[in-house]
């Protein structure tokens, strides 16, 4: 199982840019979940979505952050406009339905300029 | 909503001592307290976790107790080695909503 995969790992882009961060959970995980990491807020959940809905999106920061999992198996994090503020490690984690435990991805380290 | 505090945030031990971590959480109804350690630069892995109707778990050398009554968890590591130098966090769910609220994660320094 080649777990959690997500991409691109880094990401350096100006203030003002699009950008996306995508998540591929792991096979048969119904739930997935995005996360930022900084050193000031400590890990904190963004949105997670079960079965493709989402069902929690009150940690999105605000609008300029946007996500959708079109099918099980594909996830993208979207931040337009993108802010210094911004800069951060976002990881994505998967879950299977009746258990758990929470698999997480090796993240995507994002630097806003 | 839940909240979770995490004591210390920096811990420094000699290897081969014991170490400890505390948590506490606010809201009753959560049942499952996980444990994950962060090494640097890399993601946070589940080491043990405890759901609310077992008062203590142990794997080798870390164990984890859970405190209904005071709502408060504890990750114990003994034999500490360096190998175990990173931070730890703790997290609590109500496993029917699934997220996990963490603690903001303990740095755990093991000098050989």
């Amino acid at each position: 199982d080649a777990g959690v995969i997500q991409s691109p790992r880094h990401e350096v882009t100006e203030m003002g840019q699009e950008v996306t961060l995508r998540c591929k959970p792991i096979s048969g995980h119904n739930s997935l979940f995005w996360y930022r990491q900084t050193m000031m807020r400590g890990l904190e959940l963004l949105i997670y979505f079960n079965n493709n809905v989402p069902i929690d999106d009150s940690g999105m920061p605000e609008d300029r952050f946007s996500a959708k999992m079109p099918n099980a198996s594909f996830s993208t994090l979207k931040i337009q406009p993108s802010e210094p503020r911004d800069s951060a490690v976002y990881f994505c984690a998967s879950r299977s339905n009746g258990a758990e435990t929470q698999y997480f991805g090796p993240g995507t380290r994002l630097l806003v300029l | 909503g839940e909240n979770v505090e995490q004591h210390p945030s920096t811990l420094s031990v000699q290897e081969g001592d014991s170490a400890v971590i505390k948590c506490t959480y606010s809201d009753s109804a959560s049942n499952y307290f996980p444990w994950y350690k962060q090494e640097l630069g890399k993601r946070p892995q589940l080491i043990i976790d405890i759901r609310s109707n077992v008062g203590e778990k142990k794997d080798q050398r870390i164990a984890v107790t859970l405190n209904k009554t005071a709502k408060h968890f504890s990750l114990h590591i003994t034999e500490t080695q360096p190998e175990d130098s990173a931070v730890y966090f703790c997290a609590a769910s109500k496993r029917s909503q699934g997220n996990l609220i963490f603690g903001k994660g303990t740095k755990l320094s093991v000098k050989p």
